[in-house]
């Protein structure tokens, strides 16, 4: 079992939709949880953090479900800027980052 | 703030040449920094954490006598491939750790190096 699972979609949404993507890890010991957005060819870029108690970010929203050993970005109100891959990134140990396999997302117009 | 910036951003080199690449943070100082290797359609696979001052930790089954990485000041992290093989074309993205203290750390990536061997 990989330690980050991500569906590699795509996910194919129209303008104005709402999106949710989860991930899935293995390490109940992991500390922090993060979402990336990668656009084609470039970097990552930080998205957002996710905190035990969700956190929202304008039309983002991040959940951890400890128990369950997963987490969550909900996109509300979809932008054509928004297609990308999302990564879901869970730490393993203090400080090293371990990547899921991205989320496409497209959103048409 | 928290700009990392690599260089070069593209390389194409002939088989059995070695690449040198250069990761910078700019207005912060890191004591760790991370080398990164992503293939087409997959994900970011880390291989090898940088430590100022130090030995830098490989992952399992990255070579170190292979990826050489020097990390000799606060702000700066090499990653030499030595004798470059077609198969080691991928894309190399360094990142550094920014201490957030009660956000955890928090890695900011380079903008990656494309390396095509011929």
């Amino acid at each position: 079992r990989k330690e980050v699972e991500q569906d590699p979609g795509p996910f194919n949404v129209p303008e104005g939709a709402t999106v949710a993507f989860n991930c899935t890890y293995s390490n109940s010991a992991s500390q922090s949880f993060f979402w990336y957005r990668q656009d084609c060819r470039k970097e990552p870029k930080l998205l957002m953090s996710v905190y035990s108690s969700g956190n929202e970010d304008g039309r983002f929203t991040a959940q951890l479900n400890r128990a369950s050993q997963y987490i969550s970005l909900l996109i509300r109100d979809s932008k054509l800027s928004d297609s990308a891959t999302y990564l879901c990134v869970v730490t393993s140990g203090t400080y090293k980052y371990i990547f899921g396999t991205g989320t496409r997302l497209k959103v048409l117009a | 703030g928290a700009v990392v910036s690599q260089h070069p951003s593209w390389v194409i080199c002939k088989s059995g040449t070695s690449v040198k690449i250069e990761c910078r943070s700019l207005d912060f100082q890191a004591t760790t920094m991370f080398w990164y290797r992503q293939f087409p359609k997959q994900s970011l696979m880390l291989m090898a954490t940088s430590n100022e001052g130090s030995k830098a930790t490989y992952e399992q089954g990255v070579e170190k006598d292979k990826f050489l990485i020097n990390h000799a000041s606060l702000t700066l992290s090499t990653l030499t491939v030595t004798s470059a093989h077609p198969e080691d074309s991928s894309f190399y993205i360094c990142s550094a750790r920014l201490l957030a203290g009660g956000n955890g750390d928090t890695q900011y990536f380079g903008p990656g190096t494309r390396l095509t061997v011929l």
